[in-house]
């Protein structure tokens, strides 16, 4: 079993909508979730950071954490084309542990 | 915010030729840095940890005398491709933690694609 499990897609959804991303992970010592987007040929861009459980909003992004179910979950509210790329999640234990990255969930917002 | 700055962002490159990666960290002192290599609609697959001061810590299977590293800074780390060879094209991108109060956050670099012809 991988530590961190994402869906790789693609998923299509239609400009507006709202999208659902998600991860779940098996270890019980990550404290530190990261969202992490990344155009085609481009490095990974961070978006949203978030400390244990909780929700926490940034604009249109949502990332929300609940470690009980060691399962995270981003979403995006009013979709845009501007949005396609692909998701990655990453979370760690903290301090210079190694961060753990999920596959990748491809996203694609047609208009 | 952090930022990470790495260059070439492309690089071609006859095979047998040895090819400098140059990762910086621009605002923040990052002793660890990381390379990362990805292949076409795949993810990172973490090659090396690089460490200010001391030698690179390789994954498995990551040959440390085709990727040499060195962190000579707490600002620089570069990654040389040595006699590279076509199958070492690729999509390569470096990271560094930006670690305050235990929070850690991963800045990437933009990412340096290699072709070798």
């Amino acid at each position: 079993q991988k530590e961190v499990e994402q869906d790789p897609g693609p998923l299509s959804v239609p400009e507006g909508a709202i999208v659902s991303l998600n991860c779940t992970y098996s270890n019980s010592a990550f404290q530190y979730f990261m969202w992490y987007r990344q155009y085609s040929r481009k490095g990974p861009e961070l978006l949203m950071y978030t400390y244990s459980s909780g929700n926490k909003e940034d604009g249109r992004f949502t990332a929300q954490v609940d470690k009980s179910s060691k399962y995270i979950s981003l979403f995006i509210r009013d979709s845009q084309p501007s949005d396609s790329a692909t998701y990655l999640c990453a979370m760690s234990g903290g301090g210079y542990q190694k961060v753990t990255f999920g596959t990748g969930t491809k996203l694609q917002v047609i208009p | 915010g952090a930022v990470v700055s790495q260059h070439p962002s492309r690089v071609i490159c006859k095979s047998g030729t040895s090819v400098k990666i140059e990762c910086r960290s621009l605002d923040f002192q990052a002793t660890t840095m990381f390379w990362y290599r990805q292949f076409p609609k795949q993810s990172l697959m973490l090659m090396a940890t690089s460490n200010e001061g001391s030698k690179a810590t390789y994954e498995q299977g990551v040959e440390k005398d085709k990727f040499l590293i060195n962190h000579a800074s707490l600002t620089l780390s570069t990654l040389t491709v040595t006699s590279a060879h076509p199958e070492d094209s690729s999509f390569y991108i470096c990271s560094a933690y930006r670690v305050a109060k235990g929070k850690t956050e991963a800045f990437f670099g933009q990412g340096t694609r290699l072709t070798v012809v």
